[in-house]
C-alpha cells in the first residue's frame, strides 16, 4: 500500500529564508508524486508533479522539488521565502496502471514571518 | 466560471439531517472524487467515481452515500449527519492518466451541531 509522511506539521521561516518541506513516500511500484498548496479559504492548488522524468522538477511561484529514489524523498523547497507563501502544503502519492488513486499526506503549514 | 464547483460554500445542520453536497466540473474529465479534510489528518478519500456508472467506497465512506448524475455531476450526501462529520469537503476530478494530478473545488465547510 502507498503512504505519504510529511515531517513537521507546522514549519516556520522568515522572510528571504530557505524554505524546505519534507515528504517520504512509501510505495511498491514506480510513484508518481504531487505537491499541492492550500491557501485560506481555497481549494487545493498544484505546485508541481514527478512523473518519472526529470527527478528535479520546477513547480510555479518558484517552488522545486527533488525526487530521490534511494530516500523515497520528495522534499519541496524555495530559495527565498515570500510573506505571500504562508499557507499549507500536501505531498501526495499516486501509481499508475489504472488506479489513479491520490493518497495525501497530513499537510504542513507554512509560517512566514517577516 | 471555475472548473470544480462545488455548492454550498458553507453549511450548518443539525445531528441527524440529511444534507447533499454537490459538485460539478466542466474540465469534461471521467473521474471524479470526494475527500474529506480534518486538521492533522491530510485529506482523506470518502468515495469516488471512475465514470457513471462505476462508483466505489474509498477509506472513509460510512455514514456517507453519493450520486454520479452526469459526467458532469458528482453528489455526495450525509444521511444521518453526526458532529464528527464535521469537516471540509473537497470534489476533485481527473483524467484516467495517473500523472496528469486532480483540480480540485474551493471546498464545502460542513457543520454539525
Amino acid at each position: 500500500a502507498q503512504s505519504v509522511t510529511q515531517l513537521g506539521s507546522h514549519v516556520s521561516v522568515s522572510e528571504g529564508a530557505l524554505v524546505l518541506l519534507r515528504c517520504n513516500y512509501s510505495s511498491s511500484v514506480p510513484p508518481y508524486l504531487f505537491w499541492y498548496v492550500q491557501y485560506p479559504n481555497q481549494g487545493l492548488q498544484l505546485l508541481l508533479k514527478y512523473t518519472s522524468a526529470a527527478t528535479l522538477v520546477k513547480g510555479i511561484n518558484g517552488f522545486e522539488a527533488e525526487f530521490k529514489k534511494s530516500e523515497t524523498s520528495f522534499h519541496l523547497t524555495k530559495p527565498s521565502a515570500h510573506m505571500s507563501d504562508a499557507a499549507e502544503y500536501f505531498c501526495a502519492v499516486t501509481q499508475g496502471g489504472g488506479y489513479n488513486k491520490l493518497i495525501f499526506g497530513a499537510g504542513t503549514r507554512l509560517a512566514v514571518h517577516p | 466560471d471555475a472548473d470544480v464547483t462545488q455548492t454550498p460554500r458553507n453549511r450548518i445542520t443539525k445531528t441527524g439531517k440529511r444534507i447533499m453536497l454537490e459538485c460539478s466540473q466542466t474540465k469534461g474529465h471521467d473521474r471524479m472524487y470526494w475527500y474529506r479534510q480534518d486538521p492533522g489528518l491530510g485529506l482523506r478519500l470518502i468515495y469516488y467515481s471512475f465514470d457513471v456508472k462505476d462508483i466505489n467506497k474509498g477509506e472513509i465512506s460510512d455514514g456517507y452515500s453519493v450520486s454520479r448524475q452526469a459526467q458532469a455531476k458528482f453528489s455526495l450526501s450525509l444521511e444521518s449527519a453526526i458532529p464528527n462529520q464535521t469537516a471540509l469537503y473537497f470534489c476533485a476530478t481527473s483524467p484516467p492518466a495517473a500523472d496528469y494530478g486532480y483540480t480540485f473545488g474551493s471546498g464545502t465547510r460542513l457543520t454539525v451541531v
